[in-house]
Order: structure tokens, then C-alpha cells, then sequence
């Protein structure tokens, strides 16, 4: 079955490190975002494309970058981690035209990353 | 950008109807009305969305006030397994990043045996 995963599920790094986290959907989805979500709030929007060599800032992108090689991937890179930047991430597809907005969005099961 | 206001939480009693509300009253005439739901320790999953008429599907039912100023989520037989939290989202159709979703704090329902 089509799926979107993401890889670790778990991870703990230290202040001033490079973290990537894997996000990767089998559904041959065009776009593709990536969420925040911290305790006691609704998912906020990091970054997202709306395909290959396509990457857009969303609302808390400071910190964070993206990129597209492919349409399966879309990793998501903390150049260099903050205690701040502890939370829970989520990637998420969806198929739909570009920047048009009628279809569902798969989200992945999450990571929740700790920065010390 | 249109928003939402929800509740901060309900509470249902198992296999009785859940009725959660969503006030939308800067709502505009290309905007969806989506709901989206998360189970505890979960990614959100998507319900149903609508943008007149009112919605079936498998999971829920969707009412949209004429006025489109509201809408309700309708759950016919609640479960425990709909324990999550309840988001009510507007999307610009055609609004590029205005289509992407906001997610508020949505309605924590919780289901009692």
C-alpha cells in the first residue's frame, strides 16, 4: 500500500548541530509540507513544494531548509539545532495542481525531536 | 486570512451523536471549509470538507450553515476510537498559500464509555 513514512521517529541532538529529518510518501504526490507542532498547539507550516526543485517558507521557516531532488523525498534540515526548535515534526502530501487546495493531505507519523 | 473559532473541548457519551460546532463568520466565497482530526500520538488525518452543500462521507457529516458563516461536524455513533482533537480549517481554493492549511487549536473531544 501507498504510504508516507519518516525516519527517526525519535532522535536527541545537541545545541548547534545539523539534524535532517526523512520524510518519504510512495504516492507520487506533487506536493509535499512539512509541520511543527508544539504542546497545547495546532500544527504550524515550516516549508513546502509543489514539486522537483520546487520550495516554498511557511510560517515558522527560520532555521529550517528544504529540498526536492525528487518527488518521493522532501528532508528537512536544521542547519543548526536550538533548544527552540524541540518539538514534534510532520511531514505531509498531497495531490493536487500546484497551489490549488480541494484534496486531503496524508500526514506521516511524525518525529519528535529534542535538542539539548 | 479567514478564521476559525472552535471550542476548546466537548465531551460525548459512546454511540451517541457528536455535534462540533465551527464559527466562520470572514469566511469567503472560494474558501473550503475542511476538517481535519488527531488521535492522540498520531499525524492529523483529514474528515471531510465541503463548500455549500452539505457533506457525506464514511466517517462524518458535514453542515454548512446557509449563510456559510458555520458549519457543524456531525459524528452519528460516537466511539472511543474518536477520542482526538477536531480541526475546522478554511481553504482558498485558488489562493496559493492561502490554501495551505492553518491549523488552529481546535476541539478536544473526549468519549465516554
Amino acid at each position: 500500500d501507498a504510504e508516507i513514512t519518516q525516519s527517526p521517529r525519535h532522535k536527541i541532538t545537541e545545541t548547534g548541530r545539523q539534524v535532517t529529518l526523512a520524510c518519504h510518501q510512495t504516492w507520487n504526490h506533487n506536493n509535499m509540507f512539512w509541520y511543527r507542532q508544539d504542546l497545547g498547539h495546532g500544527l504550524r507550516l515550516i516549508h513546502y513544494s509543489y514539486g522537483v526543485q520546487d520550495t516554498n517558507k511557511g510560517e515558522v521557516s527560520d532555521g529550517y531548509s528544504v529540498s526536492r531532488s525528487n518527488t518521493e523525498d522532501l528532508p528537512l534540515t536544521l542547519e543548526s539545532a536550538a533548544s527552540s526548535q524541540t518539538s514534534v515534526y510532520f511531514c505531509a502530501s498531497s495531490q493536487e495542481p500546484g497551489p490549488m487546495s480541494y484534496n486531503e493531505q496524508f500526514f506521516g507519523p511524525g518525529t519528535r525531536l529534542t535538542v539539548l | 486570512d479567514a478564521k476559525t473559532t472552535q471550542p476548546n473541548s466537548m465531551e460525548s457519551n459512546e454511540e451517541e451523536p457528536v455535534h462540533l460546532p465551527c464559527n466562520h463568520s470572514t469566511i469567503s466565497g472560494t474558501d473550503y471549509i475542511h476538517w481535519y482530526r488527531q488521535l492522540p500520538s498520531q499525524g492529523p488525518e483529514y474528515v471531510i470538507h465541503g463548500l455549500t452543500s452539505n457533506v457525506n462521507n464514511r466517517m462524518a457529516s458535514l453542515a454548512i450553515a446557509e449563510d456559510r458563516k458555520s458549519s457543524t461536524l456531525i459524528l452519528h455513533r460516537a466511539t472511543l476510537r474518536d477520542a482526538a482533537v477536531y480541526y475546522c480549517i478554511l481553504r482558498a481554493l485558488y489562493g496559493g498559500s492561502q490554501g495551505n492549511l492553518i491549523f488552529g487549536k481546535g476541539t478536544k473531544l473526549s468519549v465516554k464509555p
